[in-house]
């Protein structure tokens, strides 16, 4: 299973656009990168999977370099509801487990 | 947009007492997970179940716990007696298994043993 690192926390504004990067650098090759999103008190929320390059949503867009040892969500335009703890996994999709590290929490501040 | 239900939202159990947490996982779907969340802490993976049984679990998920699938759209986690340090959130989770592979989880039941 590939580790994940992630800053433990990050600090932002309303309206300012979030790139929270995330280091993996045992990728096997198999392995997508995903990213889930956890409210106060609520279950972890799907928000994006990619594979390679740039995978774009409604919610948030992924950057994946060529190497894809890194990867960086963006939220573009934050509110003060996208205060949450975002979690990068990497792993081989399917119907296994999901493993969860520490995530990065965003405290996004009018 | 449908989702996963879980009840009770919150339970108080004393400790040695056996607790059922309930989930509704969102219809059709086919794989289902538990996973719990000590105050503070990461989130955990209990147990998976498919074809009504267990194709995962992990070392948390000993001889006090067990899930069962009992109509087709409930999915339970037992505890039998339960212990001060099973105080956590308790999420179910499922995937539609339709080729997408995103879990879809619950709002969880808060489980305090006293």
């Amino acid at each position: 299973l590939a580790k994940t690192t992630q800053p433990i926390s990050m600090d932002s504004y309303e309206g300012q656009e979030v790139n929270i990067t995330c280091s993996h650098n045992n990728i096997a090759t198999n392995d997508y990168i995903t990213w889930y999103q956890q409210f106060p008190s609520q279950g972890p929320r799907f928000i994006i999977q990619g594979y390679k390059t740039k995978v774009t949503n409604e919610v948030a867009s992924l950057f994946i370099p060529a190497d894809r040892k890194s990867s960086t969500l963006s939220l573009p335009r934050v509110s003060l509801s996208d205060t949450a703890v975002y979690y990068c996994l990497v792993g081989v999709p399917g119907y296994s487990t999901l493993t969860f590290g520490k995530g990065t929490m965003l405290l996004v501040s009018p | 947009e449908p989702e996963v239900t879980q009840t009770p939202s919150h339970q108080v159990t004393q400790m040695g007492q056996e607790v059922i947490l309930r989930c509704v996982p969102i219809s059709n779907h086919l794989y289902f997970y538990w996973y719990r969340q000590i105050l503070g802490q990461k989130v955990e993976f209990l147990v998976s179940f498919y074809n009504n049984e267990i194709s995962e679990k992990s070392e948390i998920f000993d001889d006090q716990f067990s899930v069962e699938r009992p109509d087709g759209s409930n999915f339970t986690l037992k505890i039998r007696s339960t212990k001060l340090e099973d105080s956590a959130m308790y999420f179910c989770a499922s995937i539609p298994g339709t080729g997408r592979t995103e879990q879809y989880f619950g709002p969880g039941t808060r489980l305090t043993v006293t």
